[in-house]
């Protein structure tokens, strides 16, 4: 079946625009969470949805980033006045999110973000 | 304050070595402890998960060995392979549907 994806898979952004990254769970997931990858680190949890609701967004660097997912399916990570430091990796993953045997965090390729 | 912390940062083996990869946490609240390999260009992928109710559990040629009194965890793969080169990454969360803290990863090449 189809798993994660993510559009668009590499975006190149000059300093002070604004970019707006995609991500398709898989149907029927419940759970959908946004990870930031810097070159050579581990995923950092960025924002975390329940269907439409966002429960966590304790992990967004600043209030340039904004997320949401109004039908509870498709996500949107949008970025404002990007800055070089925004360059990274972001990451969605999602899972069934119905109890603890429903935990696997399925994650997509990822969308590279270089700002110039 | 890293609350997952991996080591090493690299490993090299030999075609059939048995590479152990460690890690320690902090949070004892955390209660579901995930393995995910990625390779380049593509999303991290799970391998293997446990939580603290066990102390060892393994699926094909990895194991996960979980010690709770000492807060760490570790990953064995067994008769490592070339196509086992990959960065591992080992997680944590509390309630398994919360989110992620991952490790900084550590890098494996397996020789052939």
């Amino acid at each position: 079946g189809a798993g994660v994806s993510q559009s668009p898979r590499y975006k190149v952004a000059k300093r002070g625009q604004d970019v707006a990254l995609r991500c398709d769970p898989i149907s029927g997931h419940v759970s959908l969470f946004w990870y930031q990858q810097a070159l050579g680190q581990g995923p950092e949890f960025l924002t975390y949805f329940q269907n439409e609701a966002q429960l966590d967004k304790s992990g967004l660097p600043s209030d340039r980033f904004f997320a949401e997912r109004p039908e509870g399916s498709v996500s949107t990570l949008k970025i404002q006045r990007t800055q070089q430091e925004d360059s990274a990796v972001y990451l969605c993953a999602s899972s069934l999110g119905l109890g603890p045997s429903t935990d696997t965090q399925y994650f997509g390729p990822g969308t590279r973000l270089t700002v110039l | 304050q890293q609350q997952v912390k991996q080591s090493p940062q690299s490993l090299i083996v030999q075609k059939g070595g048995i590479p152990i990869i460690n890690c320690a946490y902090e949070n004892t609240a955390f209660d579901y402890f995930p393995w995910y390999q990625q390779f380049p260009g593509k999303g991290p992928a799970l391998l293997i998960a446990i939580r603290p109710d066990v102390s060892e559990k393994k699926e094909g040629r990895f194991t996960i060995s979980f010690n709770k009194s000492a807060k760490q965890f570790s990953l064995h793969i067994m008769d490592s392979q070339p196509g086992d080169s990959a960065t591992y990454f080992c997680a944590a969360s509390k309630g398994g549907s919360e989110k992620l803290v991952f490790g900084k990863g550590m890098k494996l090449t397996v020789n052939p």
